[in-house]
């Protein structure tokens, strides 16, 4: 299985600033023949499910705000929250869909400082 | 829109089988061709694990680490899906949650979008 590992386990950031999380797989989840990493990032505030937020390690679904934004490749990827709002306080997790089983990073947690 | 909504039992006894239904609305489970309909578990202040999923063909995917106890099937007359987690123990206690796998590739592997609310299953005697 492919292991994903997040750093930092959490973190306290000021309203308004930058939040920025890191995902590093075990293997690299570039598929070299579309150029494409098997990547997703995903919010989790309390007591709701996961909610998707970027997929292709970089591509924001409909309706993230743009301060959001996912880079990185082959192993190392960032999920960055330029401008950090109340709203964004939760639990964000990476996950790999490259090879099965898909598997997720252990969550990093995000609070207002 | 697609939603998603399981049910079942939220106590389950040690060595006992633990039974979940998702129910989608919104879309049909046969026309989503390119798509993998997914079972996923978080314990309790932990981390997301994926069960298994199938596809409109009836291929079914499974967690190596679960697959010797796990069983996943559909009804698409009720346009819902099941799993079926035999011998339980405490540490399949959990929210469980069904979702849409959108296909990235064979395998039963893409991303999870929309997810149920989740239903917590404890296992206890």
């Amino acid at each position: 299985d492919i292991v994903m590992t997040q750093s930092p386990d959490s973190l306290a950031v000021s309203l308004g600033e930058r939040a920025t999380i890191n995902c590093k797989s075990s293997q690299s989840v570039l598929y070299s023949p579309n150029n494409k990493n098997y990547f997703a990032w995903y919010q989790q505030k309390p007591g709701q499910p996961p909610k998707l937020l970027i997929n292709w390690a970089s591509t924001r679904e409909s309706g993230v705000p743009d301060r959001f934004s996912g880079s990185g490749s082959g192993t190392d990827f960032t999920l960055s929250i330029s401008g950090l709002q109340a709203e964004d306080v939760a639990v964000y997790y990476c996950q790999q869909y490259y090879s099965s089983p898909q598997t997720f990073g252990q969550g990093t947690r995000v609070e207002v400082k | 829109q697609l939603q998603l909504q399981e049910s079942g039992p939220g106590l389950v006894k040690p060595s006992e089988t633990l039974s979940l239904i998702c129910a989608v609305s919104g879309g049909s489970l046969s026309t989503r061709n390119y798509h993998y309909w997914s079972w996923v578990r978080q314990p309790p202040g932990k981390g997301l694990e994926w069960i298994g999923n199938f596809d409109y063909s009836g291929n079914t995917y499974y967690n190596p680490s679960l697959k010797s106890r796990v069983a996943i099937s559909v009804d698409t007359s009720k346009n819902e899906f099941s799993m079926k987690l035999t011998s339980v123990t405490a540490a399949d206690t959990a929210v469980y949650y069904c979702a849409l796998t959108i296909n990235s590739g064979t395998g039963g592997r893409g991303w999870f979008d929309p997810w149920s609310q989740g239903t917590l299953v404890t296992v206890s005697s």
